[in-house]
């Protein structure tokens, strides 16, 4: 069955620092890829999709992820996290052309100190 | 364009009652997919409902189940509930069906004593 692993599960950053959150996921096949984010109290937003095209893709807040198709992997990166970044990401997959749903891995809780 | 919205938002039952929740997805939305979020589990697809035909269905048992309106409103039904149903009930939609991006609400909080 499709799965994705989000290795991580609990990260603390310092303000400044550079993050990159894994992602693997388990289907050989066409995917459909995202990241989400939920902020304490908020509603569960998109961060990036990708689809396909360019596999470095860029989304809101100055986060990219690329996708390495040979890894099966769409790692989520930000060059220098703030303190507002703080927040659960959720990496999910869409196995195109199989049953459609998009699987979500556990998730990672991001603590950034000021 | 106003949000998907989801009622009511905290929900307070016994073992072996039933809950309704309710979500309204996206002005123009057509489908709805419905997730079970708990901690250190992730959000984990209950059912999709398109044109309210059900689409796809997760892993749960048949205690769990949905339906969807004309106007694309959709309900969630928990029959039987047990104290391991209590968790975040997430409503998302979006304009197509299958893996595109989804909107979420803000999530029912249910609590089984």
């Amino acid at each position: 069955a499709q799965s994705v692993s989000q290795h991580n599960h609990h990260v603390i950053l310092s303000e400044a620092a550079s993050l990159e959150l894994g992602c693997n996921y388990s289907y050989g096949g066409t995917v459909n890829l995202f990241w989400y984010v939920q902020y304490p109290g908020q509603h569960l937003q998109l961060l990036l999709k990708y689809f396909s095209g360019d596999p470095l893709v860029k989304g809101i807040k100055g986060f990219e992820a690329e996708f390495i198709k040979s890894k099966f992997s769409f790692n989520l990166r930000k060059p220098s996290v703030q303190w507002s970044d703080t927040a659960e990401y959720f990496c999910a997959v869409n196995a195109r052309g199989r049953d459609d749903k998009i699987i979500f891995g556990k998730g990672t809780r991001l603590h950034i100190l000021p | 364009k106003a949000g998907v919205t989801q009622t009511p938002r905290y929900l307070i039952k016994t073992r072996g009652q039933q809950v309704t929740l309710s979500c309204s997805p996206i002005s123009g939305h057509r489908s709805v997919s419905w997730y079970q979020q708990t901690p250190g589990q992730g959000l984990q697809f209950l059912f999709e409902y398109f044109s309210e035909t059900q689409r796809n269905k997760g892993n749960f048992p048949g205690r769990f189940s949905g339906r969807q309106f004309s106007n694309s409103r959709s309900e969630m039904n928990v029959s039987t509930l047990e104290l391991g149903d209590s968790a975040l009930y997430l409503c998302a939609s979006s304009f197509l069906a299958g893996g595109n991006e989804q909107f979420f609400g803000p999530g029912t909080r249910l609590t089984v004593l």
